[in-house]
């Protein structure tokens, strides 16, 4: 099966910047994940839409981060404005069941860096 | 704060040697247990997963659930220097995964 997809694989702004991230998850997945792994940490969870409904969003910084998954399919994710602290990769992740009980399958991500 | 603790390293562990990483969780309902490889600049990739208590045996992977203890573990035996990369314990909480800070594993040649 074909995995999860995201683009671009890499990005360099300025601060103060607007950009989007686009990921489509895996076939049938109802659950797809938005996360920012920034260097040397473990993934931050930052939005968890279950199909085109949002469940989590209690660590999205509303003021500048935004997400939609308007057909229960594809997602983006944008920043607007960017900061410096922004910097980070962004990890698109999918997976079949609400909850994740069976893991998660991770796109390749997209390394953003805010300058 | 559900959390889930893992030592940072570098672990570091001569190939062929047996490798032992740890992973502490805080939810005592916790009922699913990933271990995930991240190798530098990639994405996670799963590994292991274990949902009952004992040892699960995946080629030269084991992964140890000690709910009891709120503990579990990976064992790699027969360690190779392509087995170099972060180990990131992951635990099932209110319908989401809470992420250790991964560990670093060095196999030495």
């Amino acid at each position: 099966e074909a995995g999860v997809a995201q683009s671009p694989r890499y990005k360099i702004i300025e601060k103060r910047q607007s950009v989007a991230f686009w990921c489509n998850p895996i076939s049938g997945h109802a659950t797809l994940y938005w996360y920012q792994q920034i260097l040397g940490q473990g993934p931050k969870l930052l939005i968890q839409f279950q199909n085109n409904g949002v469940v989590d969003d209690s660590q999205l910084p509303k003021d500048r981060f935004s997400a939609e998954r308007l057909k229960g399919v594809d997602s983006t994710l944008k920043i607007q404005p960017a900061k410096l602290e922004d910097s980070a990769v962004y990890l698109c992740a999918s997976s079949l069941n609400h909850g994740g009980g069976n893991g998660y399958t991770f796109g390749s991500g997209t390394r953003l860096t805010v300058v | 704060q559900k959390e889930v603790e893992q030592n940072s390293g570098p672990l570091s562990v001569p190939e062929g040697a047996i490798a032992s990483l740890n992973c502490t969780y805080s939810d005592r309902v916790s009922q699913s247990f990933f271990w995930y490889r991240q190798y530098s600049g990639k994405s996670p990739e799963l590994i292991m997963s274990i949902y009952s208590n004992g040892d699960k045996e995946d080629g030269r992977f084991t992964a140890q659930l000690n709910k009891a203890s709120q503990y579990v573990s990976l064992l790699i035996r027969d360690s190779q220097p392509s087995d170099s990369a972060t180990y990131l314990c992951a635990v099932s909480s209110n319908y989401q995964l809470i992420w250790g800070a991964g560990t670093k594993l060095i196999i030495k040649p």
